[in-house]
């Protein structure tokens, strides 16, 4: 069984539309996240819900939005595509604070914005 | 903020020899962690180190914390071609409980 899975694994769009990727653990933890990934590979925290709320949001253009229905569960909606969104983006979770331990990370979803 | 830093991004070896690698940080760190992320692939856990001066061992991996906590090395003994990837470290922000901030990461390429 896949600990974090997002789907979908790869997304081509246009510019202008509006997209979403979903990610789904099993392992029980409270605490979600997502990363973006750039072509240099920089790893850059976006958001993190505990428990179905949000804990941690960077500075991120407010045409990300992200959802998480349960703590199972953190999507991320993002509007007006741009692209400069294209990237890879990485879901992941984590032990809740503070026993903040290591992160499984999903697969990934490749963003590549036309 | 705090910056966790890793330089240089990237370092080619020939299979066999030995690797080491740097991760530094602005602030004093409650832990470390690193992380390996193969070609294509996602990020994934090696180790974490949360006592001063720790050495932790995986096979041929030795991974160490400083005496300060402000900065950790990675050796990899006798490199081999399944070694290739990208390896972060990571540290917590702001204190103990906050979100991690990772390093850039660098590329090792293995020639065989």
């Amino acid at each position: 069984d896949t600990a974090v899975s997002q789907t979908p694994k790869y997304l081509v769009t246009q510019m202008g539309n509006d997209k979403s990727i979903k990610c789904e653990q099993n392992l029980g933890h409270d605490t979600m996240y997502w990363y973006k990934q750039d072509s240099k590979k920089f790893l850059k925290i976006m958001f993190s819900y505990n428990n179905k709320e949000l804990i941690i949001n960077e500075t991120v253009p407010n045409r990300f939005s992200p959802k998480s229905p349960d703590k199972a569960h953190l999507n991320l909606h993002i509007n007006s595509l741009e692209l400069g969104d294209s990237a890879v983006y990485f879901c992941a979770s984590s032990p809740p604070l503070p026993m903040a331990g290591e992160l499984f990370f999903g697969e990934g979803s490749r963003l590549t914005v036309l | 903020g705090q910056q966790v830093m890793q330089i240089p991004q990237y370092q080619h070896v020939q299979e066999g020899e030995d690797f080491t690698t740097y991760c530094n940080s602005s602030t004093t760190l409650s832990n470390i962690q690193w992380y390996k992320q193969r070609p294509g692939g996602h990020p994934v856990f090696l180790i974490q180190l949360v006592k001063s001066g720790e050495v932790k061992k995986q096979k041929r991996l030795t991974f160490q914390f400083g005496e300060a906590k402000k900065n950790s090395s990675l050796h990899i003994t006798a490199t081999q071609t399944t070694d290739v990837g990208t390896y972060f470290c990571a540290g917590p922000a702001g204190g103990a409980n906050s979100k991690l901030t990772f390093g850039k990461g660098i590329t090792l390429s293995v020639r065989p």
